[in-house]
């Protein structure tokens, strides 16, 4: 099956301080990925996209200079949240697209963020 | 206007019962998919069924079938035997345009199962 996985799985961090959540592909190549926000018992809202080596594509009202991704190889892609505030304690679900003409995302198992 | 409509926030059944969750869904394009997911108390998105647009019969996978009803743009997962391990938050959702390239996906708002001894 296709693995992916996600590191840390929960973090907890002081106001102004920045966080990288990585996300990995272990059994597949995975040239997009995509990154995900979940507030308690809401939906999934889609981030931004990151494609391997190009820059990723962020969703209308995602600000880029603060949720910075990269994703540098083909199993792994970073999200750094940067200066991070409480309003950005959440849930953060990445997933990853196996192949180019696959529709089926992977999804990791997310990683809770709390910004005290 | 919503993509994805899940008009149900909660739904209740016995075990061994079947259960409908209801979703429909908004798009101009003829090329799209359908997707739900199991979202357990854990977090993790477990994929459970998929409905390509031009695919001519109802997808089925073990007790998760989809009931497509493309000109009502409805998509409905059926759980047949519910079981109480199927307790967990389900979620549809749609990719729009061709497979390959951009896999865009957008999700509705959630369904809450709860299976009853």
């Amino acid at each position: 099956g296709a693995v992916v996985s996600q590191h840390p799985s929960w973090v907890i961090c002081k106001s102004g301080t920045s966080v990288k959540i990585e996300c990995r592909s272990l059994d597949f190549q995975a040239t997009t990925m995509f990154w995900y926000r979940q507030f308690p018992k809401q939906s999934l809202m889609l981030m931004a996209t990151s494609n391997e080596g190009s820059k990723a594509t962020y969703e209308q009202g995602v600000e880029k200079d603060k949720f910075l991704i990269n994703h540098a190889s083909l199993t792994l892609s970073t999200l750094t949240v940067t200066s991070a505030h409480p309003e950005d304690s959440s849930f953060y679900i990445c997933s990853a697209v196996r192949g180019r003409s696959s529709y089926e995302q992977y999804f990791g198992p997310g990683t809770r963020l709390t910004v005290t | 206007a919503q993509k994805i409509t899940q008009t149900q926030p909660g739904m209740f059944v016995q075990e061994k019962e079947a259960v409908t969750l209801d979703c429909t869904y908004d798009t101009s394009d003829p090329s799209y998919g359908l997707f739900w997911y199991k979202q357990p108390s854990s977090g993790e998105m477990i994929f459970l069924i998929y409905q390509g647009s031009y695919d001519q019969q109802n997808a089925t996978e073990g007790r998760y079938s989809l009931n497509f009803q493309k000109a009502r743009k409805s998509a409905n997962l059926v759980i047949s035997a519910s079981q109480l391990g199927d307790s967990a938050m389900y979620f549809c959702a749609m990719r729009e345009g061709p497979s390959g390239g951009y896999q865009k996906v957008t999700f509705g708002t959630g369904t809450k199962l709860q299976v009853i001894p």
